[in-house]
C-alpha cells in the first residue's frame, strides 16, 4: 500500500532562514508526488508536483522539491522564509496515472515563521 | 476563471441528523473528489465522480454517499450523523481525474456535529 510520512508535525524558522520540510513515501510503483499548502480557513493550494522528467521541481512562491528515488523522499525547500509562508504543508502521493486515482496525504507539517 | 466553490461553508448539526454538502467544480472540469480532514486522521479520500459515475471510493461507511449531476456539480450526503463526523470536508476538481492531473481544492465545508 502507498503511504506518506512527513517528519516533524511542526517546524519553526526565522524569517530569512532556510525552510526544509521532509516527506518520505512508500509506493510499489513509480509515484506522482505533490506538495500542497493550506492557509487557515482555506482549501489546499498546489505548490508543485513531480510526475516524470527532471527530479528537481520548482513551484510557486520560491519553493522547490527534489525527487530522490533511492531515498524515497520528496523534501520541500525554500532558501529564505517569509512571514507569509506560515501555513500547513501537505505532501501527497498518487501511485497510478489512471482514472479515479486518489491522493494519499501525509499528516501535514505546520510551518511557523518568526521575525 | 472561477475556482471550486463549496456550500455551505459552515454547518452545525446534531447526532442522528443527515446533511448534504454541495460542490461546484471549475468550469470544464469533469472530475470531482471529496476528502475529509480531521485533526486526528488528517486528509482522507472519500470518493471520486466523473461524468456522473463514481469511479473510486475510500474506506468510509455507507452513511457517506455522493452523486454528480450532468453539469458536473456534486453533492455528498452523510446520514445518521455521529460526533466523529465533525470535520472539514474538501471538494477538489480536475479535468480528467487522472493521477498526474492537478486537483483544485475548494475552501471546504466545516461540519460540526453536536
Amino acid at each position: 500500500a502507498q503511504s506518506v510520512t512527513q517528519l516533524g508535525s511542526h517546524v519553526s524558522v526565522s524569517e530569512g532562514a532556510l525552510v526544509l520540510l521532509r516527506c518520505n513515501y512508500s509506493s510499489s510503483v513509480p509515484p506522482y508526488l505533490f506538495w500542497y499548502v493550506q492557509y487557515p480557513n482555506q482549501g489546499l493550494q498546489l505548490l508543485l508536483k513531480y510526475t516524470t522528467g527532471a527530479t528537481l521541481v520548482k513551484g510557486i512562491n520560491g519553493f522547490e522539491a527534489e525527487f530522490k528515488k533511492s531515498e524515497t523522499s520528496f523534501h520541500l525547500t525554500k532558501p529564505s522564509a517569509h512571514m507569509s509562508d506560515a501555513a500547513e504543508y501537505f505532501c501527497a502521493v498518487t501511485p497510478f496515472d489512471r482514472a479515479g486515482t486518489a491522493l494519499i496525504f501525509g499528516k501535514g507539517t505546520t510551518l511557523s515563521v518568526s521575525s | 476563471k472561477a475556482g471550486v466553490t463549496q456550500t455551505p461553508r459552515y454547518l452545525i448539526k446534531t447526532r442522528g441528523q443527515q446533511v448534504t454538502l454541495s460542490c461546484s467544480p471549475i468550469s470544464g472540469h469533469r472530475s470531482v473528489s471529496w476528502y475529509q480532514q480531521t485533526p486526528g486522521q488528517g486528509l482522507q479520500f472519500l470518493f471520486e465522480y466523473f461524468s456522473e459515475t463514481q469511479r473510486n471510493k475510500g474506506n468510509f461507511p455507507g452513511r457517506f454517499s455522493g452523486r454528480q449531476f450532468s453539469n458536473s456539480r456534486s453533492e455528498m450526503n452523510v446520514s445518521t450523523l455521529e460526533l466523529g463526523d465533525s470535520a472539514l470536508y474538501l471538494c477538489a476538481s480536475s479535468l480528467k481525474g487522472v493521477g498526474r492531473n492537478e486537483q483544485f481544492f475548494g475552501p471546504g465545508t466545516r461540519l460540526t456535529v453536536l
